[in-house]
């Protein structure tokens, strides 16, 4: 299996901050990374697909970015409405691993 | 609008047999170029994909479950199917179902999540 390690696992921080969350994976995935957003007692909600490609409705204060095997999801200026745990999940090979996740909380 | 409704027991007793299903409305589940798979969540911890199917029968499962999953597809309801056998209390989660993209594999539509406990 392709793993994938999120760093950091929770991050501390303010509003109007730039924030940059990163994904490695344990091999090569191109660029099948997907980044998601989770928040308490919803379903996850896809912010970005093949590694850089906005899903629509998706505010441009978040980007992606990476090949291969490091990926990073980066806020511009962090909003209320952020703070929420972060997930990527790799899709080049089943099993499609996620990672961790990243909490981010103010 | 796309949407996806999970429905199932929220309740199972151990080495029973886990039985969701999921309704799509506002679109039809023999689209080209979507898999519709499962996810689950166990209380408090991270994401885990348990398998794929394609409108056609085509499947994929999770190799740490394989042995005990089956997903199905049923057009004629527009649903899909996950059951899961002899169940243990590490299977106590929080099941998704989703839309999955046929290239990236990313999940842009859900369920609302139901949430499973293996228990006696």
């Amino acid at each position: 299996d392709i793993q994938m390690t999120q760093s950091p696992s929770s991050l501390s921080a303010s509003v109007g901050d730039r924030v940059t969350i990163t994904c490695r994976a344990s091999q090569s995935i191109s660029s099948y990374l997907n980044w998601y957003q989770q928040k308490p007692g919803k379903a996850p909600k896809l912010l970005i697909h093949a590694a850089s490609t906005m899903e629509s409705g998706v505010p441009s204060r978040f980007s992606g970015s990476g090949s291969g095997t490091v990926f990073t999801l980066t806020i511009s200026s962090l909003q209320p409405e952020d703070f929420a745990t972060y997930y990527c999940q790799q899709s080049y090979r089943t099993p499609y691993i996620f990672g961790q996740g990243t909490r981010l909380e103010i | 609008q796309l949407q996806l409704q999970d429905s199932g027991p929220g309740l199972v007793k151990p080495s029973e047999t886990l039985s969701l299903t999921c309704t799509v409305s506002g679109g039809s589940i023999s689209t080209r170029n979507y898999y519709w798979g499962w996810i689950r969540q166990p209380p408090g911890k991270g994401l885990e994909w348990i398998g794929s199917i394609y409108y056609s029968g085509r499947t994929y499962y999770n190799p740490s479950l394989k042995s005990r999953v089956t997903i199905s597809v049923d057009m004629s309801k527009n649903q899909f199917s996950l059951k899961l056998n002899s169940v243990t209390a590490a299977d106590t989660a929080v099941y998704y179902c989703a839309r999955l993209g046929d290239t990236y594999a990313g999940a842009d539509y859900w369920g609302q999540g139901t949430l499973v406990t293996v228990s006696s």
